[in-house]
């Protein structure tokens, strides 16, 4: 079934430390991927997007992710955390078949430890 | 100035009642879109329009009626109102509906149904 995976459901990490997010996607070719993160009690915001090309997306607030065809993953990292990075975060995809309809995963929270 | 935005913040109301949320962008956007998020931040999308037409229309049970008086409005109105519509409910809006559109969200309104 097509689906969009995060298997993290919270991540705890040391401010200062690095940061990986996983994500995953089972569309037979290869969707828009997308990452979005939702500060508490507000909306979301996009981070970064990967339609093609260089596989290294660099986005805001310092982030990047890297798209790997073949573990057909998009995951999240960033060198150095921030207290302020304590969030929840969504891995979005859209399909590659003419629509425009974004499937966000289940959102991976994270927790900024001082 | 607020890109987009939703009122009310929040809204608790008792089952059976009817009730109405409104959003308004003030991007110039011609898409907009309805989003539901559950007590387990899973996010979904209700609907969206373009250009004042109805354009996707999830399985949404027909209690939910959105409507869009012109492009930068897009109301939710919910007629006799479940347990299980208790949710935080998001609107966005993005320039149009291509797939590299930016979506950006409002802050969201929490529904409690009693």
């Amino acid at each position: 079934a097509q689906s969009v995976t995060q298997p993290d459901i919270h991540i705890t990490v040391s401010e200062g430390a690095s940061l990986e997010l996983r994500c995953n996607y089972s569309y037979g070719a290869t969707p828009y991927l997308f990452w979005y993160v939702q500060s508490p009690g507000q909306g979301l915001q996009l981070l970064l997007k990967y339609f093609s090309g260089d596989t290294l997306v660099q986005g805001i607030k310092g982030f990047e992710a890297e798209f790997k065809r073949s573990q057909s993953s998009f995951n999240l990292r960033k060198p150095s955390v921030h207290w302020s990075d304590a969030a929840e975060y969504f891995c979005a995809v859209v399909p590659n078949t003419g629509g425009f309809k974004t499937i966000f995963g289940a959102g991976t929270r994270l927790f900024v430890k001082a | 100035d607020t890109a987009v935005s939703q009122t009310p913040k929040y809204l608790v109301t008792q089952m059976g009642n009817d009730k109405s949320i409104k959003c308004e962008q003030n991007l110039g956007h011609d898409t907009m879109y309805w989003y539901k998020q559950d007590s387990k931040k899973f996010l979904k999308i209700m609907f969206s329009y373009n250009n004042k037409e109805l354009i996707i229309n999830e399985t949404v049970p027909n209690r939910f009626s959105p409507k869009s008086p012109d492009k930068a409005h897009l109301n939710l109105h919910i007629n006799s109102l479940e347990l299980g519509d208790s949710a935080v409910y998001f609107c966005a809006s993005s320039q149009g509906t291509s797939v590299a559109d930016t979506q950006y969200f409002g802050p969201g309104t929490r529904l409690t149904v009693l």
